[in-house]
């Protein structure tokens, strides 16, 4: 079982439109949790961080589930320059340093 | 350019052969962190420096790969008898550890094919 699972997609969606992503990660020890965007052929940059509180940035939202080890992001209206690949990451936070990545989800927003 | 950087960006060889990337980080990261991404994956920790320090490396880093960080600023990252297999994108990040969640950030990659 991967450690982070995201559906691949393609999420194709007109613009204008709300949309959600999930993912799920199997150690319940993990403690940070962030969505990175990755456009084709580029590097993958940070979004946002996800709290347990949740979290809002303008257009977009996440949200943490602790107790289902549950990470989801929204994204409403929904622009053409959207269009990406958004990585799911956790990070243990036990000294361990490195970043844990889910395959991603594909984006396509269409006019 | 105040992000990080890697050289080159494009890397093609034939197997066997050996090559080296290196990536600088941004000024005064002291964290500096090589991935690797193939199509269709996320990326895959390979290790992690703090200064010069090598602390941390994944099983995936076989035998053939070695990573250096000298004097703490910029990093090379050396594949040895290089296998098809070996043909990715090579991922630099760095961070600043105390700057809230430690965000890396990632550089450009290098774009590896082996023949």
């Amino acid at each position: 079982r991967k450690e982070v699972e995201q559906d691949p997609g393609p999420f194709n969606v007109p613009e204008g439109a709300t949309v959600a992503f999930n993912c799920t990660y199997s150690n319940s020890a993990s403690q940070s949790f962030f969505w990175y965007r990755q456009d084709c052929r580029k590097e993958p940059k940070l979004l946002m961080s996800v709290y347990s509180s949740g979290n809002e940035d303008g257009r977009f939202t996440a949200q943490l589930n602790r107790a289902s080890q549950y990470i989801s992001l929204l994204i409403r209206d929904s622009k053409l320059s959207d269009s990406a690949t958004y990585l799911c990451v956790v990070h243990l936070d036990t000294g361990r340093r490195a970043l844990t990545f889910g395959s991603g989800t594909r984006l396509q927003v269409q006019p | 350019d105040t992000g990080v950087s890697q050289d080159p960006r494009h890397k093609i060889t034939k197997r066997g052969q050996n090559v080296t990337f290196r990536c600088d980080p941004i000024s005064e990261h002291n964290r500096l962190y090589w991935y690797r991404q193939t199509l269709g994956q996320g990326p895959e920790f390979l290790t992690y420096f703090q200064n010069e320090a090598q602390l941390e490396k994944s099983r995936l880093l076989s035998d053939r790969f070695s990573a250096e960080r000298p004097k703490g600023s910029f990093s090379t990252l050396e594949i040895q008898r290089t296998e098809q297999g070996d043909s990715a994108m090579y991922l630099c990040a760095s961070s600043l550890p105390g700057s809230g969640t430690d965000t890396q950030y990632f550089g450009p990659g290098t774009r590896l094919t082996v023949l």
